[in-house]
């Protein structure tokens, strides 16, 4: 198994323009999520997604939209880029949204930077 | 809303030390706490995963223990090495959510 994967790794953008960061997982997890850490903040949730064609909101959605189209892929779209979203973003997966013994698997993370 | 706190934000040690990192969180209906390790510009690797169920879990020299009624969790790493030296993060799962603390960042010295 790949676990999850995040492409691209490293990034630069200019303010305003749109950009997708791609996310798979190839564990058949139901569950899957985007966070983004910044220094001081820790992690925080942007959206997630409990299955196919279902997502909701985190703490920090503004400025994201996401679509689940698959059970093996969360891509998270950024519509008009602002420097504060300058962070690095994690995808995550587990196997259930609700299941106690549910291990969550991080990808390797994309390091995004808005001009 | 969930709010989880690991202090100190940082602990410097030396090498051979048994140490005690510590996590607190305000809602007790949880799924689960998880404790994972991120190295400088990497991702987050899962250490110890502890049920609700549960009261601890053992993998080599991390012992992760929870206390679900008072809100707390510890992990217990033994005869630390220069190795270990990470940032360490506590995570619970609750309402279709993963919260973290904002983590330890632990060096050990040789």
């Amino acid at each position: 198994n790949a676990g999850v994967t995040q492409t691209p790794k490293f990034q630069v953008l200019k303010t305003g323009q749109s950009m997708t960061l791609q996310c798979a997982q190839d564990m058949n997890h139901e569950y899957m999520s985007w966070y983004r850490q910044d220094p001081g903040m820790g992690l925080r949730l942007i959206h997630y997604s409990v299955g196919a064609g279902i997502t909701d909101q985190g703490e920090v959605p503004n400025g994201y939209n996401v679509s689940r189209s698959t059970t093996e892929d969360f891509p998270l779209r950024l519509l008009s880029a602002a420097p504060s979203q300058t962070s690095v973003y994690f995808c995550a997966s587990s196997y259930s949204v609700a299941g106690g013994q549910d291990e969550q698997f991080f990808g390797p993370g994309t390091r995004l930077t808005v001009l | 809303k969930q709010e989880v706190t690991q202090i100190p934000a940082a602990l410097s040690v030396p090498e051979g030390e048994n140490l005690v990192l510590n996590c607190s969180f305000t809602d007790s209906a949880i799924y689960n706490l998880q404790w994972f390790r991120q190295d400088p510009g990497k991702g987050l690797t899962s250490l110890l995963l502890i049920q609700s169920s549960q009261r601890e879990q053992t993998s080599g020299r991390l012992n992760a223990s929870l206390d679900k009624s008072s809100g707390r969790s510890t992990l217990y790493i033994a005869a630390s090495q220069p190795g270990d030296s990470a940032t360490y993060l506590c995570a619970v799962k609750a309402n279709s959510k993963l919260t973290f603390g904002k983590g330890i960042t632990l060096s050990v010295r040789p």
